[in-house]
């Protein structure tokens, strides 16, 4: 089974609709990721989850919010979602104790907004 | 300012060995991280330098200048699946964040 899962992987909305990407993890690790790709853009930072109780806005976090229900689950939400919202999506995450702390990524969700 | 730089693209044939470098300007150093991703699938974790110096895993190693904020990637016996981009990335600060490459293509020609 994979260590970190994301759901849905593929999904198209309207323009104002509210959408929430999931993200659930079985590494047991404390910190969480939202990433956005687009092309030529390369991996950007939405919001970054140290603990269940440590919630922190990334370099482009306007338009989105986050939810981290516990500490296997970190959830995305667009309140109103606009066309230039289309990206794949990423959740991660990382144990800062590691010596090696690499981030571990899911599948990905392809978000279309139309 | 905290930046990576690293090519955009590159091209290379099948069987040689082809070098990508990654430059970059942070403060507060704590590491740097080589991943590979495949077009429209998730980033994959290669290798990871925190001292100078060369660090081997198989086809694939990487090298560290801390004093010239410096990095390459070494790809040897390049092989078809090798076709993917490259990302480069510090962690930087205390809190141990990760500091993205724009990322560099690859393309190995049979």
């Amino acid at each position: 089974d994979a260590d970190v899962t994301q759901t849905p992987r593929n999904r198209i909305t309207k323009t104002g609709k509210r959408i929430m990407l999931e993200c659930s993890q079985t590494k047991g690790h404390d910190r969480m990721y939202w990433y956005r790709q687009d092309p030529g853009l390369g991996l950007r930072l939405i919001y970054y989850s140290f603990d269940v109780k440590d919630i922190n806005k990334g370099e482009i976090s306007d338009g989105y919010s986050v939810s981290r229900q516990a500490q296997a689950k970190f959830s995305l939400s667009l309140e109103s979602a606009i066309p230039n919202q289309t990206a794949l999506y990423f959740c991660a995450t990382s144990s800062p104790g590691a010596d090696v702390h690499e981030q571990y990524f899911g599948p990905g969700t392809r978000l279309t907004v139309t | 300012g905290q930046n990576i730089d690293q090519p955009t693209e590159m091209t290379a044939t099948e069987g040689a060995i082809v070098q990508i470098n990654c430059t970059y300007q942070t403060s507060g150093f704590n590491g740097l991280f080589w991943y590979q991703q495949h077009a429209g699938e998730a980033p994959t974790f290669l290798s990871y330098n925190v001292l100078d110096g060369l660090e081997e895993k198989g086809r694939f190693s990487s090298f560290l200048s801390r004093s010239k904020g410096y990095s390459y990637l070494l790809l040897k016996e390049l092989q078809m699946k090798d076709s993917a981009s490259y990302l480069c990335a510090v962690s930087a600060g205390n809190n141990r964040k990760l500091i993205w490459g724009l990322g560099t293509s690859l393309a190995v020609n049979p």
